[in-house]
């Protein structure tokens, strides 16, 4: 069955420190996502990317943030000079043309 | 945004009892979905159920858009059912999540 995939699956990164999460999206999906979850709390949206572009973005994704999809089945995430907050469970997810998103297993980020 | 209010928050229940979790959105959606999070953090699909009514095996999904609400029923749970449900909502694409119910079943 098809998955997302996500790596690493843990991240250790001290502050001020650039890091890149790394996700491959379902193959036929044309929707590709971020949620972070800081732990104990809810799921939270950070950006949507169609098209080879961000179609949507949350307040959290500032500056600090940036994604890309380098090639055909990668999509990348990454946080330059990262801070102690920045700590969490990083989820990609992707949609096709129905609306259902499927995640990846995620990737804990702890920022040291 | 469209806000989601999950009840109750928290569940204690023994091994073998029915349970229900509760979803209410505050304005239409196209998009409904439960998912459980399993203790190694992974979020599982459990339905997509933007209207309507679906089962699978023990656990089944019912959504009333016009009232906006979701309920996810759970039959003679297992511990293995313990975990985190969180309903997510959408408008057109992006997902809003819930604060979860956290669901934990004792032998």
């Amino acid at each position: 069955e098809p998955e997302v995939t996500q790596t690493p699956s843990h991240q250790v990164t001290q502050m001020g420190q650039e890091v890149i999460l790394r996700c491959v999206p379902i193959s036929n999906h044309l929707y590709f996502y971020w949620y972070r979850q800081i732990l104990g709390q809810k799921v939270e949206f950070l950006v949507s990317f169609y098209n080879n572009e961000i179609s949507e973005k949350s307040e959290i994704f500032d500056d600090q943030f940036s994604v890309e999809r380098p090639d055909g089945s990668n999509f990348t995430l990454k946080i330059r000079s990262t801070k102690l907050e920045d700590s969490a469970m990083y989820f990609c997810a992707s949609s096709g043309q129905g609306l259902e998103a499927f995640f990846g297993q995620g990737t804990r980020l702890t920022v040291v | 945004g469209i806000q989601v209010e999950q009840s109750p928050p928290d569940l204690i229940l023994q091994e073998g009892a029915n349970s229900t979790l509760r979803c209410n959105f505050s304005d239409s959606v196209n998009n409904l979905q439960w998912f459980h999070q399993n203790p190694w953090g992974q979020l599982i699909n459990l339905f997509y159920i933007p209207s309507g009514t679906k089962q699978n095996g023990r656990l089944s999904a019912t959504t009333v858009a016009t009232e906006r609400y979701s309920l996810l029923y759970i039959s003679s749970s297992q511990t293995t059912d313990s975990g985190v449900y969180f309903c997510a909502v959408s408008g057109y694409s992006t997902l809003t999540f819930g604060k979860g119910t956290m669901l934990l079943v004792s032998p």
